[in-house]
């Protein structure tokens, strides 16, 4: 079974440019969510979206985050303009959704240098 | 609110054993998880609590105390390839994120 897959793997850019990071999740993976994990420091929701619905956005920085699910399937996370302390690893996962039990499986990450 | 809390680094010996505890505050309680990540690599699955109970799996095993707000994850037989991070990770109430600890760094030494 195919995992979590997500790209770049790494972008460097300079502050107030834009980056964009794409996720594809398990094949049948109803739940995906968007984390951003500083060096140091356990992952943060951003986003968690059911479907192609957005269950939980409140902790996303709407003035320069966005995130889209389209189809319920991929997912961009977008930064627009970045700043020096968006430098972290942004990690999708995704899971089956629909009970308390749901382990989330983990994409390698994308990590995000801003200069 | 919601607090969850581990030390942030410990060391152990290869072969021995290592116990990283949890302590945690949230509103609601849906299952308690823990999370290997090696450095530069994403969190892997390792166990999921919802019960008060030991849950044993191979060399790791998993303690979860409900009314005391604390979990333990134990590590028998250390080997190099455990020197990691360990998160550990609480779902308040139904189908919501998970909250996530800033995770321990284990180092295991020879």
């Amino acid at each position: 079974e195919a995992g979590v897959a997500q790209s770049p793997r790494y972008k460097i850019i300079e502050k107030r440019q834009s980056v964009a990071f794409w996720c594809n999740p398990i094949s049948g993976h109803a739940t995906l969510y968007w984390y951003q994990q500083i060096l140091g420091q356990g992952p943060k929701l951003l986003i968690q979206f059911q479907n192609n619905g957005v269950v939980d956005d409140s902790q996303l920085p709407k003035d320069r985050f966005s995130a889209e699910r389209l189809k319920g399937v991929d997912s961009t996370l977008k930064i627009q303009p970045a700043k020096l302390e968006d430098s972290a690893v942004y990690l999708c996962a995704s899971s089956l959704g629909g009970s308390a039990y749901n382990e989330q499986f983990f994409g390698p990450g994308t990590r995000l240098t801003v200069l | 609110g919601q607090n969850i809390d581990q030390p942030t680094e410990m060391t152990a010996t290869e072969g021995a054993i290592v116990q990283i505890n949890c302590t945690y505050q949230t509103s609601g309680f849906n299952g308690l998880f823990w999370y290997q990540q090696h450095a530069g690599e994403a969190p892997t699955f390792l166990s999921y609590n919802v019960l008060d109970g030991l849950e044993e799996k191979g060399r790791f095993s998993s303690f979860l105390s409900r009314s005391k707000g604390y979990s333990y994850l134990l590590l028998k037989e250390l080997q190099m390839k455990d020197s990691a991070s360990y998160l550990c990770a609480v779902r308040d109430i139904g189908n919501t994120p998970l909250v996530f600890g800033k995770g321990t760094r284990l180092s295991v030494i020879a």
